[in-house]
């Protein structure tokens, strides 16, 4: 059965920490990689993946993908409290089904 | 706005009731997915289409649960015989169906509660 593992699953931080969020999957057809930011509403884009080894970056944040090892990591440098949400991990299958972690929530303490 | 809308925002039903919801996809996607998320998951996959078909239904969905998309433009999503299990936040999201560049855009989602 195809799925995707979120680690870890809460996270406190202080403002300015650097921190790493991991997104494992197993899927039988991968087609892409998102990330999405879900404060108290419906999840917001950040970025795609496709590609092994390729960095996105936006201002503070940056993604990466590693197709051999089945995972992929999102990292956020100098955190602001505006950070503080839940960050999810989906991947597009074959059939374009969107297979989706439970997330990792962080919180960014001031 | 030229996002995906949803409505209602918010439904308050009886057990046992039928409810419906509405979304409107952003007008030149032609996939629209139909999502369940409670508290602490994720989103959880319910069905989606391209254009009118229904390519997909989850398998941990049941019978009371049907979606339709008629003309391939909005969908309706609708609950029969409604149980408190059901009381849930049910998003709907959208994607232009671009090969590699597939990227969905979610709606702000209704949110069900069953009493």
């Amino acid at each position: 059965e195809d799925k995707v593992v979120q680690s870890p699953l809460s996270l406190v931080v202080h403002e300015g920490d650097t921190v790493t969020l991991n997104c494992s999957y197993e899927v039988t057809n991968f087609r892409s990689l998102l990330w999405y930011k879900q404060e108290k509403k419906a999840p917001t884009f950040l970025f795609m993946l496709t590609s092994s080894g390729i960095e996105k970056k936006s201002g503070r944040l940056s993604s990466i993908l590693d197709k051999k090892e089945l995972f992929s990591i999102l990292n956020i440098t100098a955190t602001q409290t505006g950070d503080s949400a839940v960050y999810l991990c989906a991947v597009v299958t074959g059939t374009y089904k969107y297979i989706f972690g439970t997330g990792t929530r962080l919180k960014v303490l001031a | 706005d030229t996002g995906v809308s949803q409505d209602p925002r918010h439904k308050i039903t009886k057990r046992g009731q039928n409810v419906t919801f509405r979304c409107d996809p952003i007008s030149e996607h032609n996939r629209l997915y139909w999502y369940r998320q409670t508290l602490g998951q994720g989103p959880e996959f319910l069905t989606y289409f391209q254009n009118e078909a229904q390519l997909e239904k989850s398998r941990l969905l049941s019978d009371r649960f049907s979606a339709e998309r008629p003309k391939g433009s909005f969908s309706t999503l609708e609950i029969q015989r409604t149980e408190q299990g059901d009381s849930a936040m049910y998003l709907c999201a959208s994607s232009l169906g671009q090969g590699s560049q597939e990227t969905q855009y979610f709606g702000p989602g209704t949110r069900l509660l069953v009493l």
